[in-house]
């Protein structure tokens, strides 16, 4: 079946630095990638998607390109802040099945 | 537009009690799951509804366990017996089937705690 591997966390940055959060998956067609986030007391909410090789989610600095050649979908950020310490959850969906979620990995930014 | 809500937000209970947990999701749309996340876990399927196909309930822990959706919207989860393993945070989430990206719509969660 499908299955989604993220990095083990936590992780722990200072602020303004390099963000890399590993993402890879398993899938018998070709699903769409998410990633979603949860912030500290609140609910997750979509931060980036995309849905064909070689797209790229990108928003507020994160982003994470689509690679089905090594099916991964890593998220990167080149300068995080202290906002940014959250929850982050890489999944898949493949058209008429269910979402697959990665166990996600938590990120603390300190000042 | 309005987005997904759920009822309670917190609900404290006996163990042995049974519960009921409501989601109304996004209107229109016609996928709905449930998830179970525990205290620092990440989340656990637990059923997946899709317009009017027979739901999804390989997730579900136990017979204890159990959903429906009304009409094809508001669905509830039923947990009966509770056990203090219950305890979590219950997230419905909802999707459409037609969207381009299908996309899910969480709502805020119920937090279950089992004494």
């Amino acid at each position: 079946g499908n299955s989604v591997t993220q990095m083990e966390g936590p992780v722990t940055l200072s602020e303004e630095a390099f963000l890399t959060i590993n993402c890879t998956y398993t899938a018998t067609g070709y699903p769409s990638l998410f990633w979603y986030v949860q912030y500290p007391g609140e609910g997750l909410q979509l931060l980036l998607k995309a849905t064909k090789a070689d797209d790229k989610g990108s928003i507020k600095g994160f982003e994470a390109t689509y690679r089905k050649e090594t099916t991964s979908f890593h998220l990167e950020k080149g300068s995080v802040q202290v906002s940014d310490s959250a929850v982050y959850f890489c999944a898949l969906r493949e058209r008429g099945q269910n979402f697959v979620f990665g166990p996600g990995t938590r990120l603390s930014v300190l000042p | 537009g309005a987005g997904v809500s759920q009822s309670p937000s917190n609900k404290v209970t006996e163990k042995g009690k049974d519960v009921e947990l409501r989601c109304d999701p996004i209107s229109g749309h016609t996928a709905l799951y449930w998830y179970r996340q525990s205290l620092g876990q990440g989340l656990e399927f637990l059923i997946y509804f899709q317009g009017n196909s027979a739901p999804d309930k390989s997730g579900l822990p136990s017979d204890r366990f159990s959903a429906e959706r009304t009409g094809g919207s508001v669905s509830t989860l039923t947990i009966q017996r509770t056990q203090q393993e219950d305890s979590a945070v219950y997230l419905c989430a909802s999707s459409s089937a037609t969207g381009e990206l299908y996309e899910q719509y969480f709502g805020p969660g119920t937090r279950l705690t089992v004494t």
